[in-house]
């Protein structure tokens, strides 16, 4: 697999709480990807990062923030986490125009 | 924004059975990817499709996309328990800074009866 370290692994935490999950990748790939999984849904795109300190929105960005300070980590924010974003995450890493490689994910409660 | 059908959503089958689910796009796609995810793992690619009309063969796994670009199905032979897991398909965007953009099938449960 490649080299994608998501953390934590599990959360539960208060709704209004701040909750930042972390990406951090050893394959040197300029494209990374926050996806979040919920049943029905499929995965969809939460932002991702052309590059360090260069982000775009996916089509779930609402309530959701990211940053890139360096090419092998890439932050999701959640400034006040609401219980509808109780969830999977997922961080995905891509050469380009290449197929994408997916973290173990990270499973988020929020009561 | 783009939409990606899939269906089944569930199919439940007899192990050495076929299975096939299928992906419907509202969109001509530049091309299509397919993933697969185990239970309680994460997605892993397993082919794209780029040309009309491709049919593409992975051992029991056969891909195929369609004439005009906006469907796309695969098809698994002879089912075996270690094919369990749910299948994605994912259409892939051209973004504006080099890289694909993917909006995800809702994905189609595979279960195998031994």
């Amino acid at each position: 697999d490649a080299g994608i370290t998501q953390s934590p692994r599990h959360k539960v935490t208060e709704t209004g709480t701040p909750v930042t999950l972390r990406c951090h990748q050893t394959e040197n790939h300029r494209y990374m990807y926050w996806y979040r999984q919920d049943p029905g849904h499929g995965l969809r795109l939460i932002h991702y990062s052309y590059g360090v300190k260069d982000t775009d929105k996916g089509e779930v960005s609402d309530g959701y923030s990211v940053s890139r300070s360096k090419t092998e980590d890439f932050l999701l924010t959640l400034e006040s986490a609401t219980s509808s974003q109780t969830s999977v995450y997922f961080c995905a890493i891509s050469g380009g125009r290449q197929p994408q490689h997916f973290g173990d994910g990270t499973r988020l409660s929020i009561l | 924004g783009q939409q990606v059908m899939q269906i089944p959503q569930y199919q439940h089958v007899q192990e050495g059975e076929d299975f096939t689910t299928y992906c419907n796009s509202s969109t001509t796609l530049s091309n299509i990817q397919w993933y697969k995810q185990r239970p309680g793992g994460h997605p892993v690619f397993l082919i794209q499709l780029v040309k009309s009309g491709e049919v593409k063969k992975q051992k029991r796994l056969t891909f195929q996309f369609g004439e005009a670009k906006k469907n796309s199905s695969l098809h698994i032979t002879a089912t075996q328990t270690t094919d369990v897991g749910t299948y994605f398909c994912a259409a892939a965007l051209i973004s504006n800074f080099g890289n694909e953009k993917l909006t995800f099938g809702t994905g189609t449960r595979l279960t195998i009866i031994p």
